[in-house]
C-alpha cells in the first residue's frame, strides 16, 4: 500500500499567486480530509469530505480556499490569491469505509514570501 | 465544541526509561475515539494508538499503552522502555462518533519528547 500521496512535498511562492495542493488518497478509502498546521493554530481541520462530497467546509478560513474532490482517488485544495499568513504545512489524511483512524500523507510544506 | 489540552509543552526522558505524557479533553458527547498520534522530525503523523470511549479496558500496543479516565476526561499515554526513535512531538486527538461534524479530528497543541541516551 503506497499511502497517502501528497504534492509537491514543498512549495515556495509569491503573493499573490495561485497554489494547488494535490492528495491521492489510499485505495478504497471512502472519506479524505485537509489539515493545516502552523505554529501557532496547532493542527486543525479545513475540509473533510465522504464519498467525494464536501461534509462539513467550516475550517475554510477564506473564499481565498477552495477544494476539490472530482473522483474518489484525487483532491485539490487551492489558495488563489496566496498570502504570507497561509505559510504553513498542509496534510491529507483519509479513513476507510467503517474504520475510525485516519492515515495522515507526508504534507505539503507551503512558504508564500 | 471539542477542546482538547496537552498541558506539558515538552519532555524529556533516558532512553529505556517509562515516561507518560498527560492529556485532558472536554466534550459532552459520550460517543467518541481518542488517539495518540507521533509526529518525528520527518513531520509525517504516524498513528501510535487509539481508544473507544465505550471500552473501559486501556488499549495497549507494544511499548505504548494508554490509562483512559472518561469519568475525568483524561487520556494519558505511556511509553515504556523509551527508545532514541520514540522522539517527536505527540498529539492527543479527540473524534466524535455521532452528530454533525463527526469524524474529524479535533488536536491538542502537542508535547514534544526528547529521548535522552
Amino acid at each position: 500500500d503506497a499511502g497517502v500521496i501528497q504534492s509537491p512535498r514543498h512549495e515556495v511562492t509569491e503573493m499573490g499567486q495561485e497554489v494547488t495542493l494535490r492528495c491521492k488518497p489510499i485505495s478504497g478509502h471512502n472519506s479524505l480530509f485537509w489539515y493545516r498546521q502552523t505554529m501557532m493554530r496547532g493542527l486543525e481541520l479545513l475540509i473533510y469530505f465522504n464519498n467525494n462530497v464536501p461534509i462539513d467546509d467550516s475550517g475554510m478560513p477564506e473564499d481565498r480556499f477552495s477544494a476539490k474532490m472530482p473522483n474518489a482517488s484525487f483532491s485539490t485544495l487551492k489558495i488563489q490569491p496566496s498570502e504570507p499568513r497561509d505559510s504553513a504545512v498542509y496534510f491529507c489524511a483519509s479513513r476507510g469505509t467503517g474504520a475510525y483512524e485516519q492515515y495522515f500523507g507526508p504534507g505539503t510544506r507551503l512558504t508564500v514570501t | 465544541a471539542q477542546t482538547v489540552t496537552q498541558s506539558q509543552p515538552e519532555m524529556s526522558v533516558q532512553e529505556a526509561e517509562t515516561v507518560t505524557l498527560s492529556c485532558t479533553y472536554d466534550t459532552s458527547e459520550s460517543n467518541y475515539y481518542l488517539f495518540w498520534y507521533k509526529q518525528p522530525p520527518s513531520r509525517q503523523m504516524i498513528l501510535v494508538i487509539r481508544q473507544e470511549a465505550y471500552k473501559q479496558q486501556n488499549a495497549t500496543e507494544n511499548r505504548f499503552s494508554v490509562n483512559f479516565q472518561k469519568a475525568a476526561k483524561s487520556f494519558s499515554l505511556k511509553i515504556s522502555d523509551s527508545q532514541l526513535g520514540d522522539t517527536a512531538m505527540y498529539f492527543c486527538a479527540f473524534m466524535k462518533l455521532s452528530g454533525g461534524s463527526n469524524y474529524k479530528l479535533t488536536f491538542g497543541k502537542g508535547t514534544l519528547l526528547t529521548v535522552n541516551p
